[in-house]
């Protein structure tokens, strides 16, 4: 079956431009994070959803970053006025429930602000 | 703040040898332990999971152990080959805010050499 897919794989935004990241996470999974990933780093959490509901967003990094799930399957991760300091991969992950459940990674979207 | 460290940050060996991979943790209050593989420019494939009750998990050439108490956790590569190059990620899923809250280390790069 098809696993976690994101879009775009790539993504070179100005300075101030506003982007969206979208990721299909595998269908039935009830539970979607957002990681990001700068170069030579781990990922670190941004945001998790539970179906449509946003029940942790602890990890985003400015009023900037904005993530939604409206239908509780599709999400998009949204930077507003993008600065260079976004620059890094953005993953997405899925999981059947919450907790010890494990969580399947989709290939990740670079974005690179210029 | 649960902080995970991975030593070696890069590591490189011969084709055909056993080599061991170590991730340490600060809090052990955690509900399990994931090794990662990352090939560049994709996302990550999940290798092990380890909940915190057990100690260790086998999956071919790969074993992993979980010592909770010390806070360490070491993946074991038998027989390395070319294919194994990349990089290997560990995280420890925590209790509190997020149910699916993975911290990364930053990872060991490996390189097999033919």
């Amino acid at each position: 079956g098809a696993g976690v897919s994101q879009s775009p794989r790539y993504k070179v935004a100005k300075r101030g431009q506003d982007v969206a990241l979208r990721c299909d996470p595998i269908s039935g999974h009830v539970s979607l994070f957002w990681y990001q990933q700068a170069l030579g780093q781990g990922p670190e959490f941004l945001t998790y959803f539970q179906n449509e509901a946003q029940l942790d967003k602890s990890g985003l990094p400015s009023d900037r970053f904005f993530a939604e799930r409206p239908e509780g399957s599709v999400s998009t991760l949204k930077i507003q006025r993008t600065q260079q300091e976004d620059s890094a991969v953005y993953l997405c992950a899925s999981s059947f429930g919450g907790g010890d459940y494990e969580q399947y990674f989709g290939p990740g979207t670079r974005l690179t602000v210029t | 703040k649960q902080e995970v460290t991975q030593i070696p940050a890069a590591l490189s060996v011969p084709e055909g040898e056993n080599l061991v991979l170590n991730c340490s943790f600060t809090d052990s209050a955690i509900y399990n332990l994931q090794w990662f593989r990352q090939d560049p420019g994709k996302g990550l494939t999940s290798l092990l999971l380890i909940q915190s009750s057990q100690r260790e998990q086998t999956s071919g050439r790969l074993n992993a152990s979980l010592d909770k108490s010390s806070g360490r956790s070491t993946l074991y590569i038998a027989a390395s080959q070319p294919g194994d190059s990349a990089t290997y990620l560990c995280a420890v899923l925590i209790p509190g805010g997020s149910q699916g809250n993975l911290i990364f280390g930053k990872g060991t790069k490996l390189s097999v050499k033919p």
